[in-house]
């Protein structure tokens, strides 16, 4: 059974980085057939994708946070990380990270609980 | 980006009832698109993918239909354990993007 926790700081200053980790177990996160998703929803929000991490290392983030996200891999702990430049109060969130079997086709299918993270 | 409208942005029902919720994308996404279930204090769950098929272990008064830029979930009879917020979202294009979400509330 693949379980995916996110960790890191609950609490960020305006113009610092804030830094995630999402630890994958159950499941190699260097296996082909999967990318490795954030998202995050605002208080009382919508959620918002933040960019992916393939198989190969390559990442994709979303263009509305600029040049601000950061995703990388450590597959040796089976981790991987997001960090964010630059915060501002608009970045305080619930932060998810997910799983995503193919293309994108078969949805995020394993989501993991959920950190808060507050700029302030 | 590709926008999706949800609609309605929120619905008022009784268990027992038919729920119907549609998502509207600003382009045309295939069968591209997935439905999730939130509730409050938790992380999405995934209901539906490619449009209409249901992920496993979702009970099958759960059903989703479209393609291109028009998609529909529906629950056929709504349960006490239904009542939460539901979310689309397309795989079609980079960046993904969510539904602004609908939900589904007691009345």
């Amino acid at each position: 059974q693949v379980h995916l926790q996110e960790s890191g700081p609950g609490l960020a200053k305006p113009s610092e980085t804030l830094s995630l980790t999402c630890t994958v177990s159950g499941d190699s996160i260097s296996s082909s057939i999967f990318s490795w998703d954030w998202i995050r929803q605002p208080p009382g929000k919508g959620l918002e994708w933040i960019g992916k991490l393939y198989s190969s290392g390559t990442t994709y983030h979303n263009p509305s946070l600029k040049s601000r996200v950061t995703i990388s891999v450590d597959t040796s702990q089976n981790q991987f990380s997001l960090k964010l430049s630059s915060v501002t109060a608009a970045d305080t969130a619930v932060y998810y990270c997910a799983r995503v079997p193919g293309g994108g086709e078969f949805g995020m299918d394993v989501w993991g609980q959920g950190t808060t993270v507050t700029v302030s | 980006d590709i926008q999706l409208t949800q609609s309605p942005s929120s619905v008022s029902a009784s268990v027992g009832d038919r729920v119907t919720i549609t998502c509207r994308a600003s382009q045309g996404i295939s069968s591209w698109l997935a439905w999730y279930q939130q509730k409050p204090g938790k992380a999405p769950r995934l209901l539906i993918y490619a449009a209409s098929t249901l992920q496993s272990g979702v009970p099958s008064r759960f059903s989703g239909s479209g393609s291109s830029t028009d998609f529909t979930l529906t629950i056929s009879s709504l349960r006490p354990e239904d009542f939460a917020t539901y979310y689309c979202q397309q795989a079609n294009t980079l960046p993904w993007t969510f539904g602004q979400g609908t939900k589904v509330e007691m009345k």
